[in-house]
């Protein structure tokens, strides 16, 4: 069975500063996605990013980016120039794409403060 | 933007009652989900729906639960007889397809069910 594991609970980061934010999975299936999803105050999860596990190259969403290295199944989230905007829940998700399961397996989450 | 809402925000009910938490997917979407969130523990996956049955559950979906798309707009989910730690935020979700391609769900912003 596949896990999605977020080690930090918590994160804090000035405003304007670079923060990055950790996720590990465990699969063993060569073909999935990885997800960011931003979970602000009282508010619905929205989709901050998306990796193909069969695209080498990093996603990239305007301030968002991920390092993605397959082989160590790390989905790391790197927000830039960070705004009070961000401060958030994030969770990472993973969802298979040949298996004929299509749930989404969630890490716990990280909860990231942005400082003034 | 289109989005998912679900009704109501906030419910608190009886331990043993019926509850019925209710969805209106994005109107196109054709895959429905389920997940939900007991306070400071990870985001757990329900079910899934599709073409009007079920086409994967958890282990947590057990007979008490159970879910309907009774008018083509509405998907809603029923807990028959509500037990203390079914006290969770529900999220339901929902996508347009899976396949290659495929588009991430949309999530809703949630119903904090409380069973007193």
């Amino acid at each position: 069975a596949q896990t999605v594991t977020q080690s930090q609970p918590e994160m804090s980061v000035q405003e304007a500063e670079t923060v990055t934010l950790s996720c590990t999975y465990d699969t063993s299936e060569s073909d999935y996605y990885l997800f960011w999803y931003k979970q602000p105050p009282s508010r619905q999860m929205i989709l901050v990013i998306r990796q193909e596990a069969y695209k080498q190259q990093n996603a990239t969403e305007n301030r968002f980016s991920v390092n993605f290295q397959k082989a160590a199944k790390s989905f790391s989230l790197k927000i830039s120039d960070s705004q009070l905007g961000d401060a958030a829940m994030y969770f990472c998700a993973y969802r298979s794409a040949s298996s004929g399961t299509y749930k989404y397996i969630f890490g716990t989450g990280t909860r990231l403060k942005v400082l003034a | 933007e289109p989005e998912v809402t679900q009704t109501p925000s906030h419910q608190v009910t009886q331990m043993g009652q019926e509850v019925i938490l209710r969805c209106v997917p994005i109107s196109n979407h054709l895959y429905f989900y389920w997940y939900r969130q007991i306070l400071g523990q990870k985001v757990e996956f329900l079910v899934s729906f599709y073409n009007n049955e079920i086409s994967e559950k958890s282990e947590i979906f057990d007979d008490q639960f159970s879910v309907e798309r009774p008018d083509g707009s509405n998907f809603t989910l029923k807990i028959r007889s509500t037990k203390l730690e079914d006290s969770a935020m529900y999220f339901c979700a929902s996508s347009a397809n899976l396949g290659w391609g495929t588009t991430e769900a949309f999530f809703g912003q949630g119903t904090r069910l409380t069973v007193v």
